[in-house]
């Protein structure tokens, strides 16, 4: 298995507070990639990263924010937790344009 | 809405039948590709199709590109139970790093 970790992989938060989440590699890959997975929508691409430093926007970015301040580590940064960003969030790596991904397991996130 | 589009969205068959799932998609890409995920778990990669492919075999899967319809086929063969998962595609675009999904087709293979 690629070495991609989520953490948490389990959270619950109320409404209204700050939330992080990180996705932590081993494998050196240059992209890294946010999905948010809802019933009925698959994956959205919520921010993705092409290097250290360099983050771009993906299909539903409005409410989150990301940093890549090392090439192992690409964080999720909820700001202000709603109820809609109730979600399972998955990370995902790959190592160029023309490759595969490889997905973490999933963090579940439940705002309250 | 999304970049890709599974078609149809939910399929069940039984076993030994083939299976063919059906993707179309808005931008121009370097690559299209399928994952599988099963339930509360992660995607994991199945095939890769490139842009200048028309068609790609893995084992019992059959992968079609029509670039001129924005279109990929994804068939099962000789389906079984194992099978059962939810199939989705996903367009590496050829302009910039994005790697989109759709929506996904969810398949049960009844044995």
């Amino acid at each position: 298995d690629a070495g991609i970790t989520q953490s948490p992989r389990h959270k619950v938060t109320e409404t209204g507070t700050p939330v992080t989440l990180r996705c932590h590699q081993t494998e050196n890959h240059r992209y890294m990639y946010w999905y948010r997975q809802d019933p009925g929508h698959g994956l959205r691409l919520i921010h993705y990263s092409y290097g250290v430093k360099d983050t771009d926007k993906g299909e539903v970015s409005d409410g989150y924010s990301v940093s890549r301040s090392k090439t192992e580590d690409f964080l999720l940064t909820l700001e202000s937790a709603t109820s809609s960003q109730t979600s399972v969030y998955f990370c995902a790596i790959r190592d160029g344009r023309e490759s595969e991904a490889f997905f973490g397991q999933g963090t579940r996130l439940t705002v309250v | 809405s999304q970049q890709g589009e599974e078609d149809p969205q939910a399929l069940s068959i039984q076993e030994g039948e083939n299976a063919t799932m059906n993707c179309s998609y808005k931008t121009s890409i370097n690559n299209l590709q399928w994952y599988r995920q099963n339930s509360g778990r992660g995607l994991v990669h199945l095939i890769l199709i490139r842009s200048n492919e028309r068609e790609k075999h893995s084992g019992r899967l059959r992968v079609t590109l029509d670039t001129s319809k924005k279109s990929s086929s994804l068939l099962i063969t000789a389906s079984r139970a194992a099978d059962t998962a939810s199939y989705f595609c996903a367009t590496s675009h050829l302009a910039g790093n994005m790697l989109t999904f759709g929506g996904g087709t969810r398949l049960m293979v009844k044995p």
